[in-house]
């Protein structure tokens, strides 16, 4: 498998502009999360999914931001509009229940800079 | 609302045991004790997890104390390639409760 597939790997936007992040989990896994890292407050989780359905999403910053999965092998972080302050990497991660260790397999990032 | 406490950072010279702390004193019975760790810029990495009883794997070893309050990873022999953020979670991975929350995890840096 290829492990968590995130694009782009680099975007580089105007503020005001809307971005959308995707990830491609790894086949199998039912539990995608979201995360943001920036060096003032680490590495955040934003929302994670279960089986496609959002279970808490309390780590959303704010009504700019929204993530959806369609489907079990697709998702995506919407920004709308983007503000400097969005910059940051934005992580990808999945896991499943199924595997003994149930250990989350991160993307390698997406990083973000709203100009 | 991260839900253990680690130091910022500590270092150990190359070839010696690296002992990384993590206290997690209102862990629940069903809550299992993971640590990942990341190396510069990449996405965090598994290393190994435990509920109970002490573990081992080809990577490191997790010590949990009998009250599993608090636990110890151990590196037993540190290469500079083990230089990175080591992240200690708490989570039960049923539900509701599958969140991963990482903290600001401990600095480790491996000198030569």
């Amino acid at each position: 498998d290829a492990g968590v597939i995130q694009s782009p790997r680099h975007e580089v936007t105007e503020m005001g502009q809307e971005v959308t992040l995707r990830c491609k989990p790894i086949s199998g896994h039912d539990y995608l999360f979201w995360y943001r890292q920036t060096m003032m407050r680490g590495l955040e989780l934003l929302i994670y999914f279960n089986n496609n359905v959002p279970i808490d999403d309390s780590g959303m910053p704010e009504d700019r931001f929204s993530a959806k999965m369609p489907n079990a092998s697709f998702s995506t972080l919407k920004i709308q509009p983007s503000e400097p302050r969005d910059s940051a990497v934005y992580f990808c991660a999945s896991s499943s229940m199924g595997r003994a260790k149930k250990e989350a397999f991160f993307g390698q990032g997406t990083r973000l800079t709203v100009v | 609302d991260a839900k253990t406490t680690q130091p910022t950072s500590m270092d150990c010279a190359e070839g010696r045991a690296a002992n990384l702390p993590c206290n997690h004193s209102t862990i629940s019975g069903n809550e299992y004790v993971y640590w990942y760790r990341q190396i510069h810029s990449q996405g965090p990495q598994y290393i190994i997890h435990g509920l109970k009883n002490n573990e081992t794997n080809e990577m490191a070893s997790l010590i949990i104390t009998e009250d599993r309050k608090s636990s110890t990873l151990i590196l037993p022999h540190a290469t500079l390639r083990d230089t990175a953020v080591y992240y200690c979670i708490v989570s039960a991975y049923t539900g509701a409760n599958s969140k991963l929350t990482f903290g600001k995890g401990i600095t480790l840096s491996v000198r030569p």
